[in-house]
């Protein structure tokens, strides 16, 4: 069975803490994605890579940075930690021929204190 | 630009009815269209897309949606309701070439015995 995998289902943080989200995905897929998902504003792009060390700004890119050194894995670094980016982050990926195809992770559940 | 709107953020049905969800989208290229579903705890998965070709499109677990170019529309449906349906939905939009799509703000299906 095809697989995202986010390194942790919940993280508690403080503000200020640098945090990385890990997301790796098994289907050899060269699209890869982060999404965050609050309650009445559904899913916003913040960063996605389509190649190794390749990274294309998103929607709401601000505060956050991303990582691929590896084409499995996904990287969503935190500089600084901040209470407005509390919130459920989704790792997702695609194949090149069918890039619209998400498959999700289950999702990490952040809360900056 | 493209973007969607999910009209009801929340639907309740009875255990049986049809279920009705709403999606209108606004795409200046022609759109390609999906419905993903999440379950309670788990990240969205695929349940059918339009890209070209047949305007009514079939998905997992009965689900269909039909796309109304004159309606900018792309409602999704299921005859009969059943409690395992119990999910929130969410439409998104996407054209060829894309690379990511913009999702709606969700709409949350309950299910009553």
């Amino acid at each position: 069975d095809v697989k995202v995998t986010q390194s942790s289902r919940y993280l508690v943080k403080r503000t200020g803490e640098k945090v990385f989200l890990e997301c790796v995905q098994d289907m050899d897929h060269e699209n890869m994605f982060w999404y965050r998902q609050d309650p009445g504003l559904g899913l916003r792009l913040i960063y996605f890579s389509y190649d190794v060390k390749m990274k294309e700004k998103g929607d709401i890119p601000e505060g956050y940075s991303v990582s691929r050194e590896k084409k499995e894995r996904f990287s969503l670094i935190l500089e600084s930690a901040s209470t407005n980016q509390t919130s459920m982050y989704l790792c997702a990926s695609s194949s090149r021929p069918e890039r619209e195809k998400l498959f999700f992770g289950s999702g990490t559940q952040l809360s900056v204190l | 630009a493209q973007s969607v709107t999910q009209l009801g953020s929340h639907v309740s049905v009875s255990e049986g009815a049809l279920v009705l969800l709403r999606c209108n989208y606004s795409s200046s290229v022609p759109p390609y269209l999906f419905w993903y579903v999440q379950y309670p705890n788990q990240g969205l998965q695929l349940l059918l897309k339009y890209t070209t070709g047949a305007t009514l499109v079939k998905g997992i677990n009965g689900f269909e949606a039909e796309f109304k170019k004159s309606e900018t529309s792309f409602h999704l449906t299921k005859p009969s309701a059943h409690m395992s349906d119990a999910a929130e939905y969410f439409c998104a939009v996407g054209g060829a070439g894309a690379n990511n799509l913009f999702f709606g703000t969700g709409t949350r299906l309950t299910v009553i015995p």
